[in-house]
């Protein structure tokens, strides 16, 4: 079981907004930013927010992030069918003074 | 362009050793945190273990330490993880990562670049 809960899956048709959640505690999300990876069947995790709210250069702007207390949410919008993916979240955890994952979210795009 | 290139496919028996690398290039090696990450569909993604290639500074997660060894080398850009005895629970997908910060590894820090993976199998 993971250490930051997101839902499983998430789905949206073309065009639509799409967000997806990551809760946590103190001891990671409430004290540190959080990263957000895509990670496209078959290849690995590709870094698109970190920092909460940042986006890497090369990253769409229909990608952002924000957090809030000990949560935090990526948000996709205009969604395209190259966005169906899974979406992990990971930040900081001070008790383990090492990063923790979220179980990641499946985006289905209908 | 800053790469992370990891060993290949490896499928071994309970009870061998295994080492799997992971080269970087197109950056200033010695300069950046670079560790593990283990992968599975049952258990997602665990952060296992980290190295400061300049000083070989090394943290581990708790949950893996004594049953992985991460080390580097840092005239050839390389880094390492080693397992002395495998389980069957090892079967899993291990990626390297690049940790983008200072030398101080911390909360600010974030893994910037991955590696593309080396599939480990253990039956």
């Amino acid at each position: 079981q993971s250490v930051l809960t997101q839902p499983p899956s998430a789905s949206g048709t073309p065009g639509q907004r799409v967000t997806i959640s990551c809760s946590g505690r103190f001891s990671n999300i409430g004290s540190s930013t959080v990263n957000w990876y895509q990670q496209v069947p078959g290849t690995a995790p590709r870094l698109l927010i970190y920092n909460s709210d940042q986006r890497p250069s090369g990253v769409r702007d229909r990608f952002s992030g924000s957090k809030s207390g000990t949560s935090a949410s990526l948000a996709i919008s205009g969604l395209q069918s190259e966005d169906e993916a899974a979406y992990f979240c990971t930040s900081w955890d001070y008790t383990l003074n090492g990063w923790v994952f979220g179980g990641g979210t499946k985006l289905t795009v209908l | 362009e800053v790469q992370l290139v990891q060993s290949g496919a490896e499928v071994k028996e309970p009870g061998e050793s295994l080492q799997i690398s992971c080269q970087g290039s197109g950056y200033l090696f010695r300069s950046y945190w670079i560790g593990w990450v283990r992968q599975t569909s049952g258990r997602g993604l665990d952060w296992m273990a980290i190295i400061y290639p300049d000083d070989s500074n090394i943290r581990y997660n708790p949950s893996f330490q004594g049953q992985v060894t991460i080390s580097v080398d840092k005239s050839l850009n390389t880094a390492y993880l080693q397992w002395s005895s495998l389980k069957a629970s090892d079967t899993a997908m291990y990626y390297c990562v690049r940790a983008f910060g200072g030398n101080s590894l911390g909360a600010a820090d974030y893994m910037d670049v991955w590696g593309n993976g080396t599939t480990v199998t253990v039956s």
